[in-house]
């Protein structure tokens, strides 16, 4: 079974810290990764995009991708209160010739102000 | 300004009864995406149409039913079948099939079972 792993948290982190989430993939053929953030009772929205081993960043928010080693990850510098959601992680993993995205079940951030 | 309308954004529903729920988008694009999610699970895909006129099961799609007529248009239909369908419900779309894009999820509907 093709996965994407979360720990589904919380993580707590105070205002103005950086909160580091992290996500494993098990396909090492997935080439793009993407981060929503869904607000309670709310839908998810996306975030951040990554395709290239490295670092991307907008804004307060860096992509993290290791190919390597199978991971992806996402920084929040200066961690607003407003910041406070699920982040799901997610990737197209091969399944039966298709690419379909599969999605982590989220860690929950709360930034404490 | 462009988007996803999902409606309505509260259902309930009684046993033995087939209830639709809307999708509609204005971005132009040709896939679209339908996603169940439950407390402390990932979101799971029921059913997708990369193109007018085809639609292809996902991996919960027992007790569902969609059509996709119009580009702008992919109604999902959850039927007596489906046992436990009180969760919410994720209509998503992106400009192609192409896992490269992301999503644009729509604001959801809530279905309870009453």
């Amino acid at each position: 079974q093709k996965e994407v792993e979360q720990n589904s948290g919380p993580l707590s982190v105070p205002e103005g810290a950086i909160a580091s989430l992290n996500c494993t993939y098990s396909d090492r053929g997935s080439q793009s990764f993407f981060w929503y953030r869904q607000y309670s009772g709310k839908s998810p929205e996306l975030i951040m995009f990554i395709y290239s081993n490295g670092d991307k960043e907008d804004g307060r928010f860096t992509a993290q991708l290791n190919k390597a080693s199978q991971y992806v990850s996402l920084l929040i510098r200066d961690s607003q209160p407003s910041d406070s959601a699920t982040y799901l992680c997610a990737a197209p993993l091969n399944s039966g010739g298709y690419q379909k995205v599969t999605f982590g079940i989220g860690t929950k951030l709360q930034v404490i102000p | 300004d462009g988007g996803i309308t999902q409606s309505p954004k509260y259902l309930f529903r009684k046993e033995g009864q087939n209830v639709t729920l809307s999708c509609e988008q204005n971005l132009n694009h040709d896939a679209m995406y339908w996603y169940r999610q439950d407390p402390g699970q990932g979101l799971r895909l029921i059913y997708y149409s990369q193109i007018v006129n085809d639609f292809q099961k996902g991996d919960i799609a027992e007790g569902y039913s969609v059509s996709r007529e119009k580009k702008e248009s992919f109604p999902l239909t959850v039927t007596s079948a489906q046992k436990n369908p009180t969760a919410f419900y994720l209509c998503a779309s992106r400009p192609t099939a192409d896992p490269n894009y992301g999503y644009t999820f729509g604001s959801g509907t809530r279905l309870t079972v009453v």
